[in-house]
């Protein structure tokens, strides 16, 4: 089973700041990556796809970058609505696992 | 417009089964898998299989093979998953998930139900 390792584990950040959340993979995972934002009580949405690829109506200040086993998911200007957990997640082998989650909050 | 809308909460006691139903509509629903998540309170998320909603054929992550069942049905677009000999820490929101898979690694979660929780209570 890959494991996925995010950092940090929770994360103060001010509106307007530039934040990066890093994801590290057991093994090479290529570019099989996800990211999702979750808000509490609320589904995983769906940001980032295959490492880099942005989703459908998902604002342009998310980015991801990376590939094989380390990873980074930035935000370019934080917004308020952008507070929230993040999570990162490998498609490369099943069992498709997860990251721990990022909580984002603010300071 | 996709949607995935699961079944209301359950509370069941330890040792029992549950099964939460997903309908899905809006796209063409044997174009794309079914997986299910799902996240204990306060924790991450975890896999936990598949269907193929065309052929029926599932997989499923280790830990919870000879305890889930994946099912659909064409005729309304609905998915079950099943899960038996309940645990305490089998508490948590099962969410079911749209995928499109055409055979290579990257693979969307596009989609989400809005979750169903589990209480395992005695």
């Amino acid at each position: 089973e890959i494991q996925m390792t995010q950092s940090p584990s929770s994360l103060s950040a001010s509106v307007g700041d530039r934040v990066t959340i890093s994801c590290r993979a057991s093994q090479s995972i290529y570019n099989s990556l996800n990211w999702f934002q979750q808000k509490p009580g609320k589904a995983p949405n769906l940001l980032i796809y295959g490492a880099s690829n942005l989703h459908s109506g998902v604002p342009s200040r998310f980015s991801g970058s990376g590939s094989g086993t380390d990873f980074t998911l930035t935000i370019s200007g934080l917004q308020p609505e952008d507070f929230a957990s993040y999570h990162c997640q490998q498609t490369y082998k099943t069992p498709y696992t997860f990251g721990q989650g990022t909580k984002l909050e603010i300071k | 417009q996709v949607h995935l809308v699961q079944s209301g909460a359950e509370v069941t006691k330890p040792g029992a089964s549950v099964k939460v139903s997903c309908k899905a509509s809006g796209y063409t629903f044997t174009n794309y898998y079914i997986h299910w998540v799902r996240q204990a309170p306060g924790q991450g998320l975890e896999w936990m299989g598949l269907i193929n909603t065309r052929g029926g054929d599932t997989f499923y992550a280790r830990r919870f093979q000879g305890r889930v069942t994946m099912t659909r049905d064409t005729s309304t677009t609905t998915v079950y998953m099943e899960l038996r000999t309940l645990r305490y820490d089998d508490t948590a929101v099962y969410y079911c998930v749209r995928v499109y898979d055409d055979g290579e690694p990257i693979k969307r979660f596009d989609a989400w139900g809005q979750g169903t929780l589990v209480t395992v209570s005695s």
